[in-house]
């Protein structure tokens, strides 16, 4: 158990729609990350948060926008959802420094219909 | 752009020795980690090395080379249950954070 909570487990929706991914960061970190993981595209970085700030941001689609909450838990937030946006969702927890390790949650399995 | 690689499939032996290798030319350099991840679940943490030389943990064990671009992961006395995927990551500066950039991973299978 890595200690970082994300829900729901499973998401199926259609295209078009809008969801929203949730992440609890392990105690004491202060920074979240999303990743999107799909069969083809491997596992790639979307946006990192520290403290409720936008801190590094990858190739993440208009379409798609995260924030941090004061308690520090993260939402990700899809919209316009398309077929290709179907893939697995990570959080990950960290300090924030490079030399230490991010932890995953175990993720959120979206599938577009 | 950034290119982090690593071969796509490996079978090993159990109770042998297996080393994933791992090149990666990038735009900075923060350091590198290993995830291993079993199919659907959540990557977890394997090693991080920032400094040349080998990084020693049990039954795993990591080098790094920065003038090479070059890491691999060595894992002894495999069990059936390494059998799992193993991500090569390499940490990125950037702007006010960091980010990890991931190799596609390696499929390691252990066998009888």
């Amino acid at each position: 158990d890595s200690g970082v909570t994300q829900t729901p487990k499973h998401l199926i929706t259609a295209t078009g729609q809008r969801v929203t991914l949730r992440c609890s960061p392990r105690s004491g970190d202060l920074s979240v990350y999303w990743y999107q993981q799909s069969l083809d595209q491997g596992l790639q970085f979307l946006i990192q948060y520290y403290n409720g700030e936008e801190r590094a941001k990858g190739n993440i689609l208009e379409r798609f926008s995260a924030q941090q909450f004061p308690d520090l838990h993260s939402e990700l937030n899809l919209s316009s959802l398309e077929l290709g946006d179907s893939a697995l969702y990570f959080c990950a927890s960290g300090t924030g420094a490079s030399n230490q390790p991010q932890h995953f949650g175990d993720g959120t399995r979206l599938s577009i219909l | 752009g950034q290119n982090i690689d690593q071969p796509t499939e490996m079978t090993a032996t159990e109770g042998a020795i297996v080393q994933i290798n791992c090149t990666y030319q990038t735009s900075g350099f923060n350091g590198l980690f290993w995830y291993q991840q079993h199919a659907g679940e959540a990557p977890t943490f394997l090693s991080y090395n920032v400094l040349d030389g080998l990084e020693e943990k049990g039954r795993f064990s990591s080098f790094l080379s920065r003038s090479k671009g070059y890491s691999y992961l060595l894992l002894k006395e495999l069990q059936m249950k390494d059998s799992a995927s193993y991500l090569c990551a390499v940490i990125l500066p950037t702007g006010g954070g960091n980010k990890l950039t991931f190799g596609t991973g390696t499929q390691l299978k252990v066998e009888l």
